[in-house]
Order: C-alpha cells, then sequence, then structure tokens
C-alpha cells in the first residue's frame, strides 16, 4: 500500500529565507503526488502536483516541488516565505494502479517568523 | 462554483447520541470521499463514493458508521451511538477525474465534540 513519510514535525524558518518542506513517499508503481496547505479551522488546499514529465513543479502561492525518483522524495520548496505561509503542509500518494486511495502524511507545520 | 459544503460546521453532542454530517460535493464532481482527521491518527480516508456508489469502506471504523450517497449531490456520514473517541474533525472532499491523477476538493469540516 502506498504511504507518505513527513519527518518534521515543525519546520520554524524566518520571513524572507528559503522554506523546505521534506516528503518521502512509497508506492507499488509509478507515484501520482500532491501537496496540500491547511490554514487553522480549514479544509485542506490543492497546491501542486506531480504527474509526470519535468521534475520540478511549480504550483500556487510561488511553491513548487521536486519530484526525486531515486530518492523517492517530493519535497516542498519556496524561495522566500511569508508570515502568511504558516499553516500545516500535507504531502499525498496515489500508486498508478487504478487505486483511488490518496495517502496523506502526518502534516508539517510551518511556523514564519517575521 | 460554491465548493464543497459540508454542515454543521461544529456539533457537540453527548455519548450514546445520534450524529449526522452532510456534505455537498461541486456539481459535476463523480467522487465523493469522507475523511477524518485527529491529532494521534492525521487524515484517515474512512469511505469513497463513485456515482454514488460506495467503492472502498474499509476505512470505517466499526458498524457504528455508516454513509450513504442518495444522489450525486448530497451524501452523509451518520455514527450511532457517538462516542468520545469519535471526537475528530470531518471532511468530505469531491473530485471530477478518474484516478490517479486528480486532485481533491475538500470542504471546511465538520467539528464532532462528543462527551
Amino acid at each position: 500500500a502506498q504511504s507518505v513519510a513527513q519527518p518534521e514535525d515543525q519546520v520554524n524558518v524566518a520571513e524572507g529565507n528559503p522554506l523546505t518542506v521534506k516528503c518521502t513517499y512509497s508506492v507499488s508503481g509509478n507515484p501520482y503526488l500532491f501537496w496540500y496547505v491547511q490554514y487553522p479551522n480549514r479544509g485542506l488546499q490543492f497546491l501542486l502536483k506531480y504527474i509526470t514529465g519535468d521534475n520540478l513543479v511549480k504550483g500556487s502561492y510561488g511553491f513548487e516541488a521536486e519530484f526525486n525518483k531515486s530518492q523517492t522524495s517530493f519535497h516542498l520548496k519556496k524561495p522566500s516565505a511569508l508570515v502568511s505561509d504558516s499553516a500545516l503542509y500535507f504531502c499525498a500518494v496515489r500508486d498508478y494502479y487504478g487505486n483511488n486511495r490518496l495517502a496523506f502524511g502526518k502534516g508539517n507545520q510551518v511556523v514564519v517568523i517575521p | 462554483d460554491a465548493g464543497v459544503i459540508q454542515s454543521p460546521r461544529h456539533e457537540v453532542t453527548e455519548m450514546g447520541q445520534e450524529v449526522t454530517l452532510r456534505c455537498k460535493p461541486i456539481s459535476g464532481h463523480d467522487y465523493l470521499f469522507w475523511y477524518r482527521q485527529t491529532m494521534m491518527r492525521g487524515l484517515e480516508l474512512l469511505i469513497y463514493f463513485n456515482n454514488n456508489v460506495p467503492i472502498d469502506d474499509s476505512g470505517m471504523p466499526e458498524d457504528r458508521f455508516s454513509a450513504k450517497m442518495p444522489n450525486a449531490s448530497f451524501s452523509t456520514l451518520k455514527i450511532q451511538p457517538s462516542e468520545p473517541r469519535d471526537s475528530a474533525v470531518y471532511f468530505c472532499a469531491s473530485n471530477d477525474y478518474p484516478a490517479p491523477t486528480g486532485e481533491l476538493f475538500f470542504g471546511e469540516g465538520s467539528r464532532l465534540t462528543v462527551l
């Protein structure tokens, strides 16, 4: 079964500094990878996804993520963090074999310090 | 588009009572999912529907939980009887893309507290 690991509970970063949120995955075949963001008392919002093609994927709000097959990773990045980026970030994966189950990681709390 | 609509946003009830959570997916979306979020277990998929038919309910914790989708625009998740360990945020999500490439669109959630 597919699974995702987000090794850090919380990521603290100063405003204006680069932000990285780490994600590694495990699937049987080719992965389909997603990042979501959750603001307090809100539902999850889709940020970006990797399906195929270019390993660098660009998404909403200036976020991007890099797919690395050899390291089975899909780290989320933003060149310059904003205070408003403070939220809970979830990585998720599906496998290729038609399974509509989306497996989520436990989430990373990002705190951007002014 | 109004997005996925869930009600109630907050529910406080006593142990043993019946709880019904409601969801209206985005119009035209063929897939509907129910997730549960807790601090201890994170996000768990409870059940999902395709064209109103339950496809995978292996995440439903026990017989106290049931879900229905009587038509394309409405689904319910029922807990009877409720227990304190059911306290969580329950999310409904929908999508219109066949697996496995489509992203999900989430509602704002229903926060359930069982006393």
